[in-house]
């Protein structure tokens, strides 16, 4: 069965920079699809904030191009975010989810980290 | 980007009825266009893809239309299972959006 499971804190000072993990079990990150980070807000809006494919490129949406990163180790199975400079404008629930191109949709999907932005 | 417009936010229903759930985009995103069910606390689960496409497992009482602009998901006879959050997302042009929402509640 593919799992995915985010972890990182829940808590993060502005002007800070936000990391999370995700964690993939039952596949391999290597072997096909993008692995994605989408972000639901308060008030229910969400956002595709950017992904890594299978052979490692990377697509941001261009309204966090310039402080998103998106990496992974392989060797770990694992696929990271990470969110620079932070506001109170980034408090959302965090998701890791994979998907696919055809249909294009997420498949699987993490069980989301609320992070929480705040001094 | 393109916006996705969803309408109603917020829906009262009772188990039995149709209900539709209506999605506008800014412009034409030729029939990409999903929807994804939502719980309290669990990840989203598709529905329907490419409009009108039934994802295995999904109860036939859920069913997708539309073209250009105008998408609607339709519940044709409510299930007290069914209620929760639903989203459509358009996949025809980066960065691919969602809607709102629209809450789907007890009446």
């Amino acid at each position: 069965e593919i799992q995915l499971q985010e972890s990182g804190p829940g808590l993060v000072k502005p002007s800070q920079s936000l990391s999370l993990t995700c964690s993939v079990t039952g596949y391999t990150i290597t072997s096909g699809y993008d692995w994605s980070w989408i972000r639901k807000f308060p008030g229910n809006k969400m956002e595709w904030m950017g992904y890594i494919s299978y052979s490692g490129s990377t697509n941001y949406n261009p309204s966090l191009k310039s402080r998103i990163s998106i990496t992974r180790d392989t060797s770990k199975n694992q696929f990271f975010l990470q969110l620079n400079s932070v506001t109170t404008e980034d408090t959302a629930t965090y998701y890791c989810a994979r998907y696919i191109r055809y249909g294009g949709h997420f498949d699987y999907w993490g069980q989301g980290v609320m992070v929480t932005v705040s001094s | 980007d393109i916006q996705m417009t969803q309408s109603p936010s917020l829906l009262s229903a009772s188990v039995g009825d149709r209900v539709t759930i209506n999605c506008k985009a800014s412009q034409n995103i030729n029939k990409y266009l999903n929807w994804y069910q939502q719980k309290l606390g669990e990840a989203p689960k598709l529905l329907i893809y490419n409009t009108n496409n039934l994802q295995t497992g999904i109860p036939s009482r859920f069913s997708g239309s539309g073209s250009g602009t105008d998408y609607t998901l339709t519940i044709s006879s409510l299930q007290p299972e069914d209620f929760g959050t639903y989203f459509c997302f358009q996949h025809n042009s980066w960065p691919y959006t969602f809607g709102a929402g629209t809450k789907l509640e007890l009446k």
